[in-house]
């Protein structure tokens, strides 16, 4: 069964105090790996896919890197509007078209 | 263009009455998921519709729920006899299929409160 583990469950840094947010991933065979942002009351917005180890992807002060186990998602110098919920999904070779999603960090950054 | 649409946002029943879900996905997407959010936990893969092949409901968490799509246009979910438990954010989501694993865009969800 394909499992998806995020940590750390809450982050609160200062504006400008850069950061990563970890997803460990157990997947029968890696067809990709999403990054959503997810506000309060909201449905998740789409980030990043990533489909092979040392793949990497970018997007304003947002990285996203790639292994075999894990992926990590690098913020540098946040500001107070990246504050959310990041999700982790995988999207396994095998079975159905579904994502399994793990239940996300809540990143809170202070002003 | 639009992106998913759900309706109603917010949805307040009592136990045992069934409620109906709506989602209208994005234009071209041959692909309906839905996912349902418990507080504080991931969310939950439910069912999955592409175009006319019989669709995927290895989610679905007891036969009280059903879901319908007509061709590639409006989807329902349906919870029958509605329990407590089944008090959740329900999301919607849609995509293109066969070009390189697109991602999946959500609508904002229904909040369900069952008292």
């Amino acid at each position: 069964e394909d499992q998806v583990t995020q940590s750390p469950e809450a982050l609160r840094l200062q504006e400008g105090e850069s950061s990563s947010l970890n997803c460990s991933y157990t997947v029968s065979g890696l067809r990709g790996l999403f990054w959503y942002r997810q506000d309060p009351g909201k449905g998740p917005e789409f980030l990043f896919t990533l489909y092979s180890a040392g793949e990497e992807k970018e997007k304003e002060r947002l990285k996203a890197t790639l292994t075999k186990k894990e992926s990590f998602l690098h913020i540098t110098a946040p500001k107070p509007e990246d504050s959310a919920t990041y999700l982790c999904a995988v999207h396994s070779n095998f079975g159905n078209e579904k994502l399994t999603f793990g239940t996300g960090t809540r990143l809170t950054i202070i002003p | 263009g639009a992106g998913v649409s759900q309706s109603p946002s917010n949805k307040v029943t009592e136990k045992g009455k069934d409620v109906e879900l709506r989602c209208d996905p994005i234009s071209g997407h041959t692909a309906l998921y839905w996912y349902r959010q418990r507080l504080g936990q991931g969310l939950e893969f439910l069912i999955y519709f592409q175009g006319n092949s019989a669709p995927d409901k290895s989610g679905l968490p007891s036969d009280r729920f059903s879901a319908e799509r007509t061709g590639e246009s409006v989807s329902t979910l349906t919870i029958q006899r509605t329990q407590q438990e089944d008090s959740a954010v329900y999301l919607c989501a849609s995509s293109l299929i066969g070009e390189n694993n697109q991602p999946q865009h959500f609508g904002d969800g229904t909040r369900l409160s069952i008292l």
